[in-house]
């Protein structure tokens, strides 16, 4: 596509349940970010992926998140047992590189996620 | 730890006002830093970057300046127009390729 998609756009989930949202990254884009915008909040890097890979994880909030990617493309953010403390938007960019004159992000529409 | 500070919105200006908003920063090592802008109902956009000290980033008018020895990213810009009513996003990646967002500003140009 031509931009960043995720999916879904909205999600409603009961305090407990896991839930899985999914990114699909611009063609090309090795590089690949999560971030959470809590309401009123700025965006909170959670990891990101130099192809299918995750240098560092310790922006994951707990260890109830958990992030992968395959094939260098998609990737899926995962929350089991979520908490009423999880909602927030979750966004999603992908840059053609990690570093150097290509690491420009672009954004997803991100996925807002209420949980009741 | 790495952190980004910028000023409590929202921002109010009458059209051809000049603006600032203020950005200062907390890293270790050589970081880059990067304003965002996110228009009503759209995805975040990158709208400038500067990679070492004294570079000045620009883009569509505005203007931020990588000051090492204030530890700021102020964005600038001369006169402003409607549309550029949005919400900004202060930025900067460290040398781990972590970022770190400040809280956003937003901004009101009125007519």
């Amino acid at each position: 596509g031509a931009g960043v998609s995720q999916s879904p756009s909205n999600k409603v989930t009961e305090k407990g349940k896991d839930v899985e949202l999914r990114c699909d990254p611009i063609s090309g884009h090795t590089a690949l970010y999560w971030y959470r915008q809590s309401l009123g909040q700025g965006l909170e890097f959670l990891i990101y992926f130099q192809g299918n890979s995750a240098p560092d994880k310790s922006g994951l909030p707990s260890d109830r998140f958990s992030a992968e990617r395959t094939g260098g493309s998609v990737s899926t953010l995962t929350i089991q047992r979520t908490q009423q403390e999880d909602s927030a938007v979750y966004l999603c960019a992908s840059s053609l590189a990690v570093g150097g004159a290509y690491n420009e992000q672009f954004f997803g529409p991100g996925t807002r996620l209420t949980v009741l | 730890g790495n952190s980004v500070t910028q000023m409590e919105g929202p921002v109010t200006l009458s059209e051809e006002a000049f603006l600032t908003i203020n950005c200062t920063y907390t890293a270790t090592g050589y970081p880059s830093l990067f304003w965002y802008v996110q228009y009503p109902g759209e995805g975040l956009q990158l709208l400038l970057k500067a990679t070492k000290a004294d570079d000045k980033g620009s883009n569509k008018g505005f203007e931020a300046t990588y000051r090492k020895e204030t530890t700021s990213f102020h964005l600038e810009k001369g006169s402003v127009q409607v549309s550029d009513s949005a919400v900004y996003f202060c930025a900067l990646r460290d040398n781990f390729n972590k970022f770190y967002f400040g809280s956003g500003t937003k901004l009101n140009v009125k007519p």
